[in-house]
This record gives structure tokens, C-alpha cells and sequence, in this order.
């Protein structure tokens, strides 16, 4: 199946400071997933884009899914220390059967 | 009080030992699956289940074995042929799109 690619793998911001990670795919995604762990815990939904152009928020996070359905972003306004943790995203598929995830990014927050 | 538990939290087991992690679920999902973390390397998929009773490898299946017998529970050994079983081990259940993950088993084989 096809791969996504997620960038940058690490990611240290002061708190206040603005975050973005991206995930990109060479061949056009049926949707794309983010996940949120926290440091010693496990993967958390948040959220599921579906359509080009997408933009959905909550609160300080908002996830955006490009025009041509081959890449998506997650940005963060005013990082607060509770944000640390890696962001993954993931696209499901084989109509849900399976998640196929990016790397991940990994936040730090700097008080 | 529903959701995934994984048991133990913390496991170790010597060299060619075969071990056997749990994954209990009472949220009603039928399908199941099984991840393993590694630093760096985001999540990749050992086994999954659609249903009881039946499975399919992931993309790491070598040196893992998985039974569905029961719809709730979804057992995931870790077999002596698996060259580097130390990891971090996450059940996941499945409704609709979404995937819910159990709190993980860390293995750690000396």
C-alpha cells in the first residue's frame, strides 16, 4: 500500500510559539487521520478529513486536507506544555481496513 | 466502564522464550489489531481481525502468531523466531473509521 509521509520528525517550539506538521503522499489519499500520544501513553483519534480542502478546528488545532487529497496538516497556535507528545497521521484503508500511519512528529514545549 | 485493556503493563522475558500479550475489549468492535512502536519508526501493523475466528498478517507478521476465538480478546504471541521483540506493543478495535487504542504493553527481552 501506499506510504505517508510525515515531516519534520522532531519539533521543539517555546510555549507561545505556533507548531505545524505535515504529512504528504505521492498518490492521491481516500481520507487522512491524526493521532495524538502523549510521552508513555498510547495513540489518541482526533480527528478524520474526507474532503479536498477540508478545514476543521478545535480549539487551538486545525487540520487542513490539500485540494488535490495528497497532503494535510495539523497546526497548533499558541503551544502550551500540554501539547507534548507525537502527532501521526494516517490514512485508512482498503475501505477502513487498515490504518497505514506516518512516522510521526514528535513536540517538545519549552515553558 | 468500556474500553481496551492490555495486560501487563511492563514485561520482560529471556531470549527464546515464546511470550503472550492480552488484549481485552468490551466496546462491541468486531474488527482487531495488533502494532508495534519502535523509536523513530511510528506504528506498523503485526496482525489484524475483521471478525471472529478469522485473521491476516500485517505488514510484520513474521515471528508473531494471533488467535480470534472470542470476539472481546485477541491474544498476540511473540514467538522465539522473532529476531527483535523488545518494542512497544499496542492493541487497537475498530468502529467505523476510527481505531481506539489499548494503553500498551512494553517488551523487553534480555
Amino acid at each position: 500500500g501506499q506510504q505517508v509521509m510525515q515531516i519534520p520528525q522532531y519539533q521543539h517550539v517555546q510555549e507561545g510559539e505556533d507548531f505545524t506538521t505535515y504529512c504528504n503522499s505521492s498518490t492521491t489519499l481516500s481520507n487522512i487521520q491524526w493521532y495524538k500520544q502523549r510521552p508513555g501513553g498510547h495513540p489518541v483519534f482526533l480527528i478524520q478529513l474526507v474532503k479536498s480542502g477540508e478545514v476543521k478546528k478545535q480549539k487551538r488545532l486545525t487540520f487542513q486536507f490539500g485540494e488535490a487529497k495528497k497532503n494535510s496538516s495539523l497546526h497548533i497556535t499558541a503551544t502550551q506544555t500540554t501539547d507534548v507528545g507525537t502527532y501521526f497521521c494516517a490514512e485508512a484503508q482498503g475501505g477502513s481496513e487498515k490504518l497505514v500511519f506516518g512516522k510521526g512528529t514528535k513536540l517538545t514545549v519549552n515553558p | 466502564d468500556g474500553g481496551i485493556t492490555q495486560s501487563p503493563k511492563y514485561l520482560f522475558r529471556k531470549e527464546g522464550q515464546n511470550v503472550t500479550l492480552s488484549c481485552e475489549q468490551n466496546l462491541n468492535h468486531d474488527a482487531m489489531y495488533w502494532y508495534r512502536q519502535d523509536p523513530g519508526q511510528g506504528l506498523r501493523l503485526i496482525y489484524y481481525s475483521q471478525i471472529v475466528n478469522d485473521f491476516q498478517k500485517g505488514d510484520i507478521a513474521e515471528g508473531y502468531s494471533v488467535s480470534r476465538e472470542k470476539k472481546e480478546s485477541f491474544p498476540l504471541t511473540v514467538t522465539s523466531a522473532q529476531k527483535n521483540p523488545t518494542a512497544f506493543y499496542l492493541c487497537a478495535s475498530r468502529l467505523a473509521d476510527t481505531q481506539y487504542f489499548g494503553p500498551g504493553t512494553r517488551l523487553t527481552v534480555l
